[in-house]
């Protein structure tokens, strides 16, 4: 069992470079989001999706563009990467329902030049 | 506003020492609180979360209404208990996944 699987692991791009990060998941889970992690910063939500067609903005979701066009792919698209999209990215999903836990991807560490 | 918070970046104590990793929220209401850890070269996991009134590798988490706080504690700290530390909130009205995180504490347990 897979569970949350993100691709690449490593990745440095140029600024005005664009990029899509890759999330996937095989739980059959509703709920996928996009986590920045910064050093002092802990994790910010930046994107998510409640299901197939639906994702909604968090709290830090300007230069990054997301879709859901089925319920296993949630990919994070960088439109023209900047130095402060530096960072380390999770992607994770849950079952909608009480207290389920997130479960969290390998993460993506990117890098802007 | 909702907010967590985790006063102590960094948190070092030795073997068989007891450690209490501190955390805060602001929340109207009944809060769901959760404790996520991210050992080294692993990814971030669910520790523990309030409703369950559980205990995780020694691990417990009282949540105190009164002082707005979910502390994280063990009597007896062992060295594979060095990671980093979260405390999150769900998020009022969000989708269950929609947390709010604290910034981290990195526990370190010396030999």
């Amino acid at each position: 069992n897979a569970g949350v699987t993100q691709t690449p692991k490593f990745q440095v791009l140029k600024t005005g470079q664009s990029m899509t990060l890759q999330c996937a998941q095989d739980m059959n889970h509703e709920y996928m989001s996009w986590y920045r992690q910064d050093p002092g910063m802990g994790l910010r939500l930046i994107h998510y999706s409640v299901g197939a067609g639906i994702t909604d903005q968090g709290e830090v979701p300007n230069g990054y563009n997301v879709s859901r066009s089925t319920t296993e792919d949630f990919p994070l698209r960088l439109l023209s990467a900047a130095p402060s999209q530096t960072s380390v990215y999770f992607c994770a999903s849950t079952r909608e329902g009480y207290n389920s836990p997130l479960h969290f991807g390998n993460g993506t560490r990117l890098t802007v030049t | 506003a909702q907010r967590v918070t985790q006063p102590e970046k960094l948190l070092s104590v030795f073997k068989g020492a007891p450690v209490e990793l501190k955390c805060n929220y602001s929340y109207s209401g009944s809060p769901e609180l959760f404790w996520y850890v991210q050992y080294s070269r692993q990814r971030l996991q669910l520790l523990l979360r309030h409703i369950s009134r559980e205990s995780i590798k020694g691990f417990t988490a009282d949540l105190n209404k009164g002082e707005t706080s979910f502390h994280l504690k063990k009597p007896f700290a062992q060295e594979e208990d060095s990671a980093m530390y979260y405390c999150a909130l769900k998020k009022y009205g969000g989708s269950q996944g929609n947390l709010i995180f604290g910034k981290g504490t990195k526990l370190s347990v010396k030999p």
